[in-house]
């Protein structure tokens, strides 16, 4: 199947520090990206869908400011978490849609293996 | 709108015991259905699917059958082991841009 990673696994940071979180879809032209963030015990929060070359839209209540998403080409999108903070640990995950078809003509959606963020 | 309920967790079971974890969902249209499995400090990986009404789907010994007339689509094993003590989400997804999922459901298996 398709394969999408994520860098870093895992991240330890200051606070007021930014971080940057790349993904990428390795065998497929990702037209369409998706950032999760999970708390621990819970399911995935939408943060954002990107769409290569376009601005994200952000689910509401997700600062866009905090949280810069740039789609930057068909494999590739960026998360930078700006000046963070110890509230903004988490597990961030994220995922890829494009260019492989299901039984019923829906593309599927490709899942990162997580980033932990750790803000101290 | 669309939405996916599954049951709380979590769920504890001996080794070699049977697993039912319930998914039900409300959809306009007719959406794919999945499940997804979380190891733990991992992603989420996909176990398995099913796109239309009737279809099975079925890897590593789970399997799910998509119910339309009772719009389900609960997740079994006949016998469950160690290491598939996980996080399991239920999900849908409509042709729309997001894929909707359920809180997930957490399954301990004891040895």
């Amino acid at each position: 199947g398709a394969v999408v990673s994520q860098h870093p696994s895992w991240v330890i940071c200051k606070s007021g520090t930014s971080v940057k979180i790349e993904c990428r879809s390795l065998d497929f032209q990702a037209t369409t990206m998706f950032w999760y963030r999970q708390f621990p015990k819970q399911s995935l929060m939408l943060m954002a869908t990107s769409n290569e070359g376009s601005k994200a839209t952000y689910e509401q209540g997700v600062e866009k400011d905090k949280f810069l998403i740039n789609h930057a080409s068909l494999t590739l999108s960026t998360l930078t978490v700006t000046s963070a903070h110890p509230e903004d640990s988490s597990f961030y995950i994220c995922s890829a849609r494009g260019g492989v078809v299901s039984g019923n003509g829906m593309d599927e959606q490709y899942f990162g293996p997580g980033t932990r963020l750790t803000v101290t | 709108g669309n939405s996916v309920t599954q049951m709380e967790g979590p769920v504890t079971l001996s080794e070699e015991a049977f697993l039912t974890i319930n998914c039900t969902y409300t959809a306009t249209g007719y959406p794919s259905l999945f499940w997804y499995v979380q190891y733990p400090g991992e992603g989420l990986q996909l176990l398995l699917k099913a796109t239309k009404a009737d279809d099975k789907g079925s890897n590593k010994g789970f399997e799910a059958t998509y119910r339309k007339e009772t719009t389900s689509f609960h997740l079994e094993k006949g016998s469950v082991q160690v290491s598939d003590s996980a996080v399991y989400f239920c999900a849908l997804f409509t042709g729309g841009f997001k894929t909707i999922f359920g809180a997930g459901t957490r399954l301990f298996v004891k040895a």
